[in-house]
């Protein structure tokens, strides 16, 4: 398969504690996304990047999220002292650039914090 | 501000019977259109795209859509639903001069037997 493959596929966390997402793009893709979807609305823009460099971050990215792409391959989103309203969906999609304006999704990571 | 509108939350709709959904937007620059499906806990899958030409576009699974540059618009139709149509429908934007989709709200259809 090589679509946009997102780890984990469902995390459950208490109040406080930091986790980590991972996603892997489409291989050739240079531009990787990250979304946000809480229930019953559409995904929101969190952050992209092109190739390594994070060219864009939305006024939703607090302080306490970080987003990397190291070697400009996979993507890694860290929250920090998560909070109740961070439970949502967090969606991972690629493009290429220039001349690719679909974007590719992965299946998401569900977190739940308690 | 909203610039994406889906103008039903929900759409139940009898199997065979063929459906419509309502997708307006707001922009200053040109725009490429999208709508996409998302089934349960899964991510989202592309229907359909418009870029430029023919402002009626064919997508997978029977739906179409047509551009509507002077209403802003970019509904989407099926003529004969399935059972298995029953998901969440957005319709999303790109601009021109931006890098990133902006979503709509998303149309929950349900469809009976």
């Amino acid at each position: 398969d090589t679509g946009v493959s997102q780890d984990p596929r469902h995390k459950i966390t208490k109040r406080g504690q930091n986790v980590t997402f991972r996603c892997d793009p489409i291989s050739e893709h240079n531009r990787l996304y990250w979304y946000r979807q809480t229930l019953g609305q559409g995904p929101e823009f969190l952050t992209y990047f092109q190739n390594e460099a994070q060219l864009e971050k939305s006024r939703l990215l607090s302080n306490r999220f970080s987003a990397e792409r190291p070697k400009g391959s996979f993507s890694t989103l860290e929250i920090q002292r998560t909070e109740q309203g961070d439970s949502a969906m967090y969606l991972c999609a690629s493009s290429y650039a220039p001349g690719g304006n679909e974007q590719f999704f992965g299946p998401g990571t569900r977190l739940t914090v308690l | 501000a909203q610039s994406v509108t889906q103008l039903d939350s929900q759409v139940p709709v009898f199997e065979e019977a063929p459906v419509e959904l309502r997708c307006n937007y707001s922009s200053s620059v040109s725009v490429y259109l999208f709508w996409y499906v998302q089934y349960p806990n899964q991510g989202l899958q592309l229907l359909l795209k418009y870029l430029s030409g023919s402002t009626l576009v064919k997508g997978i699974n029977g739906f179409e859509a047509e551009f509507n540059k002077s209403q802003t618009s970019f509904h989407l139709r099926k003529p004969s639903v399935h059972i298995s149509d029953t998901a969440e429908y957005f319709c999303a934007v790109f601009r021109s001069n931006d890098y990133k989709l902006s979503f709509g709200a998303g149309t929950t259809v349900t469809v009976r037997a």
